[in-house]
C-alpha cells in the first residue's frame, strides 16, 4: 500500500525549533512533487511549502516564509521540513502529501502534531 | 477568512442529493483546476474530486464535480450516514503563488 508516515512533531517553546520528517513508501518518490499541509485545531486545511521532484523549485506559505524550509533526500525516499522561529500560531497537525499532478493531493499520511507554547 | 468562500454547513437526508458550492476569482478558480477533499472526524483529508470534475481511482460516482467561471460545486447523491464529513475545495492561486483551501463545509445527513 502507498503510504505517507510524518515523524518529529512535539511540544515547542515560542521561537524554537522542530524538523519534521515524513518517510514515503511503496511508491516512486523522486516522480514526484511533495507537499507540506497543516491544520490547526478546529479549522481547515492550510498549505505550507511544496517541493520539485529533484528539489530545484520550492513554494511557501507567506506566513512561513524565511522561517520553514522544505526540502528532500531521494535516495532515502524522505520529505523534511525545518521549522524555526515557531509562534504559538503555528499549532497545528501536519500533514505530509505527494501532489498527484496539478496541485491534486492524492496520498496523505497521517499527520503529525506540532504544538507551540510556553 | 479564506480565500475560497463555502457555506459553512449543509444538511439533507438519506438517500437526498445536495450540492456545496465553492465561490473564487479569477485568480485561482477562474483559470485554475479544481479540487475537492473529503475529511472524516480524526482522519487526514481524503481527494474527491479533481481537475474540476475527474474521480480518483476508488471513489464512488455518487460524487461528482463541476464549475462555471469562477465558481464549483461538489454533488454528492444518494446521501448515506458515512458521507457525513467536512469537505474543502482547493486550487492553486497565480496572486498568492499558492494552493488555496475554502473554509470547509459540515455535511450532516439527518
Amino acid at each position: 500500500e502507498v503510504q505517507l508516515v510524518e515523524s518529529g512533531g512535539g511540544l515547542v517553546q515560542p521561537g524554537g525549533s522542530l524538523r519534521l520528517s515524513c518517510a514515503a513508501s511503496r511508491f516512486t518518490f523522486n516522480n514526484y512533487w511533495m507537499t507540506w499541509v497543516r491544520q490547526a485545531p478546529g479549522k481547515g486545511p492550510e498549505w505550507v511549502a511544496s517541493i520539485k521532484q529533484d528539489g530545484s523549485e520550492k513554494f511557501y506559505v507567506d506566513s512561513v516564509k524565511g522561517r520553514f524550509t522544505i526540502s528532500r533526500d531521494n535516495a532515502k525516499k524522505s520529505l523534511f521540513l525545518q521549522m524555526n522561529s515557531l509562534r504559538v500560531e503555528d499549532t497545528a497537525i501536519y500533514y505530509c502529501a505527494r501532489d498527484g499532478g496539478g496541485w491534486a493531493f492524492d496520498i496523505w499520511g497521517q499527520g503529525t502534531m506540532v504544538t507551540v507554547s510556553s | 477568512q479564506s480565500v475560497l468562500t463555502q457555506p459553512p454547513s449543509v444538511s439533507e437526508a438519506p438517500r437526498q442529493r445536495v450540492t456545496i458550492s465553492c465561490s473564487g476569482t479569477s485568480s485561482n478558480i477562474g483559470n485554475k483546476g479544481v479540487k475537492w477533499y473529503q475529511q472524516l472526524p480524526g482522519k487526514a483529508p481524503k481527494l474527491l474530486i479533481y481537475n474540476d470534475d475527474l474521480l480518483p481511482s476508488g471513489v464512488s460516482d455518487r460524487f461528482s464535480g463541476s464549475k462555471s467561471g469562477t465558481a464549483a460545486s461538489l454533488a454528492i447523491s444518494g446521501l448515506q450516514s458515512e458521507d457525513e464529513a467536512d469537505y474543502y475545495c482547493a486550487a492553486w492561486d497565480d496572486s498568492l503563488n499558492g494552493v488555496v483551501f475554502g473554509g470547509g463545509t459540515k455535511l450532516t445527513v439527518l
